[in-house]
């Protein structure tokens, strides 16, 4: 069974572009969430999405955002990067019959 | 607020017990987990337990809690050099905090031969 893939694996932006990230989740797992680890500030949440929708969002500005297509793969979108957005951006998938998070091995996004 | 606490470091040499504790501040946490990760990778989910639990062993690992001291530990027996990882414990409150998972800042196991 595939787990959580994330693409890219790399990504480096300049200050003020955008950046979309993509993510596809364990087969049958209907749930996605996104994880930002900065250096220094730990794993923190950024985004749940279920069934199409956002249902939940950590703090973070609006210039995070996201959606979730038909198929369950989700997307983050970052606007007007800022050099602090640097970090380790984690997706995790999670199944309603089961327990757990299943997360990928993440998209280093550098800002210069 | 919620907060989980982790101490930074830890060192053992290999084949000693490894003893990694967390405590947490969100007495409402339905799951305490606890997650390893390696160099340049992503978090792998090595065990958890329901709050209402006061151990579970899991071949090498064991997990206490202590509700009443919100206090978790994670107990690898017989280390070996290839659990040198960063290890975080999260907890996960109910309801509309799920996927939320507040994680500890992440303990560095180091295995010396």
């Amino acid at each position: 069974e595939a787990g959580v893939t994330q693409s890219p694996t790399h990504l480096i932006k300049t200050r003020g572009q955008q950046a979309t990230l993509r993510c596809s989740p364990i087969s049958g797992h209907t749930s996605v969430y996104w994880y930002q680890q900065a250096l220094g500030l730990g794993l923190q949440f950024l985004l749940w999405y279920d069934e199409g929708e956002e249902r939940n969002r950590g703090n973070f500005p609006p210039r995070f955002s996201g959606r979730q297509f038909p198929n369950y793969s989700s997307e983050l979108n970052v606007n007007a990067l800022e050099l602090e957005d640097s970090a380790l951006y984690l997706c995790a998938s999670s199944s309603p019959y089961a327990l757990g998070y299943t997360f990928g091995s993440g998209t280093r996004l550098t800002v210069v | 607020g919620e907060d989980v606490e982790q101490s930074l470091f830890l060192s053992v040499r290999e084949g000693d017990s490894s003893v990694i504790n967390c405590t947490y501040t969100d007495s409402s946490s339905t799951y305490l987990y606890w997650y390893k990760q390696e160099p340049g990778a992503g978090l792998q989910l090595l065990t958890y337990i329901f709050s209402n639990m006061d151990m579970k062993q899991d071949q090498r690992l064991t997990v206490l809690l202590n509700k009443k001291d919100k206090h978790l530990s994670l107990r690898i027996a017989d280390t070996q050099t290839g659990d040198s990882a960063i290890y975080f414990c999260a907890e996960e409150g109910y309801g509309g905090s799920q996927g939320n998972l507040i994680f500890g800042k992440g303990t560095k196991l180091s295995v010396k031969p």
